[in-house]
């Protein structure tokens, strides 16, 4: 039973153009959503997140849209670069667990 | 400011070898987390601790055991290794007012 759906397993946007990733999520008690990225043989690092109180949050070239009545978040990168090219991974937390999505790999595209 | 360390980076064991996957911290973070990476799959959780002295389960904890003796230290134990513990085990820590966690490196275990 997956409560942190990501769909889409690969993504390719071309270079300067909008990269869109989506996640639905299930549990109507989460109340942070996060979104990491990850190289390969790398850890996950921290992108931006956001509260289940706010329906939006910028920095710099990312923005987390989060729409709670149908339980979806994206993330939004513009515009896109080649270093985007990663694996990211949409999170949610309740208590003092967080739940991660299967991850979507994003290729930008020369 | 090292952050998460991991060792070792790989690990070859045997069916039925035990194990200790090392997890330090030096960002004085109380909340420490022990996950799991599968191809294709998404982290999941094995175990995780508020503190020193509490540890609780997560998603996927048969098979291992951890300890949290000091706030810097989260060691993960395989007592009795077995093919379906082949993966890739990233360590996590983070402040108790903050949601957001810092990993570690990763090690990445097969078990023949």
């Amino acid at each position: 039973d997956q409560q942190v759906k990501q769909n889409s397993p690969s993504l390719s946007v071309q270079e300067g153009r909008i990269s869109i990733l989506n996640c639905d999520y299930t549990n109507s008690m989460f109340d942070y959503f996060l979104w990491y990225k990850k190289y390969p043989a790398e850890g996950p690092t921290f992108l931006i997140s956001i509260s289940s109180i706010k329906d939006k949050n910028e920095d710099g070239r990312f923005t987390v849209f989060l729409n709670k009545s149908a339980k979806h978040l994206s993330l939004h990168i513009v515009p896109s670069q080649p270093g985007d090219s990663a694996v990211y991974f949409c999170a949610a937390t309740a208590d003092d667990k967080i739940i991660f999505g299967k991850g979507t790999r994003l290729h930008i595209l020369p | 400011n090292a952050g998460v360390t991991q060792t070792p980076k790989f690990r070859i064991l045997k069916i039925g070898q035990s194990m200790t996957l090392q997890c330090t911290q030096d960002m004085n973070h109380n909340y420490m987390y022990w996950y799991r990476q599968d191809p294709g799959m998404g982290l999941k959780l094995i175990y995780y601790s508020v503190g020193a002295g509490i540890t609780d389960k997560g998603e996927v904890p048969n098979g291992y055991n951890v300890s949290r003796s000091t706030t810097e230290d989260f060691p993960l134990r395989l007592e009795l290794a077995a093919p379906s513990q082949t993966s890739v085990y990233f360590c996590a820590s983070r402040f108790t007012n903050y949601n957001e966690q810092f990993f570690g490196p990763g090690t990445r275990l097969t078990v023949l």
